[in-house]
């Protein structure tokens, strides 16, 4: 299998902290992907991170990957309300076909 | 910013009927994909499809599953004779080239309800 764990399975955070999320992998790939989810929605693309890359940003998201350690955190600053739902990390290997592999997601809740 | 719709919504079927779920990709999107998602469970890879031919699929797609791209538009997972534990919610996506450092685009979904 490709896909590992994520970490913590659930978060709760006052808002204006910031969320760190984990995600752990289990063979090589091209690229790892960070998608959010809010509750019964489909999946909405936040940021793309290569292999050859170890770190990331976008507005409030800074992602790293250590690809020695098979491992990529994603941390949301300055936490909003709205920043409220699923958080999932998924793998893209370009073996043959291409796809993504989840991970088991991260639920973030942002108190106020 | 282009979408990829899904139809229906919502849908609720007998065990053993037939069910069809459609998806409009985005238009220049090469590669399509079914992906689907129990209550509470992570989201688990189904079925990928690359010059109107499944280029991968997963022990899940058994022969009760299928798909077609019939008109250059639409993207259809068809279920022949549904289960129970096929109940989830059935996401469409599709992507281009690779190595675009773009994401996937995923639809709303399809929630489906074996009764």
């Amino acid at each position: 299998s490709q896909q590992g764990e994520e970490d913590p399975q659930a978060l709760s955070i006052q808002e204006g902290e910031n969320a760190t999320m984990n995600c752990s992998y289990k063979t090589s790939i091209n690229n790892l992907q960070w998608y959010r989810q809010n509750s019964g929605r489909g999946l909405v693309h936040l940021i793309l991170i290569r292999s050859n890359e170890r770190e990331k940003h976008s507005g409030r998201l800074r992602v790293t990957l250590d690809t020695s350690k098979k491992s990529s955190s994603l941390l949301i600053t300055a936490s909003r309300a709205a920043d409220t739902a699923s958080y999932f990390c998924a793998t893209e290997k370009w073996q043959g076909a291409q796809k993504l592999v989840f991970g088991q997601g991260t639920r973030l809740t942002i108190n106020p | 910013e282009p979408e990829v719709t899904q139809t229906p919504s919502h849908q609720v079927t007998q065990m053993g009927q037939e069910v069809i779920l459609r998806c409009v990709p985005i238009s220049n999107h090469l590669y399509f994909y079914w992906y689907r998602q129990i209550l509470g469970q992570k989201v688990e890879f189904l079925v990928s499809f690359y010059n109107n031919e499944i280029s991968e699929k997963s022990e899940i797609f058994d022969d009760q599953f299928s798909v077609e791209r019939p008109d250059g538009s639409n993207f259809t997972l068809k279920i022949r004779s549904t289960k129970l534990e096929d109940s989830a919610m059935y996401f469409c996506a599709s992507t281009g080239l690779r190595d675009r450092g773009r994401g996937y685009t995923f639809g709303s979904g399809t929630r489906l309800t074996v009764v």
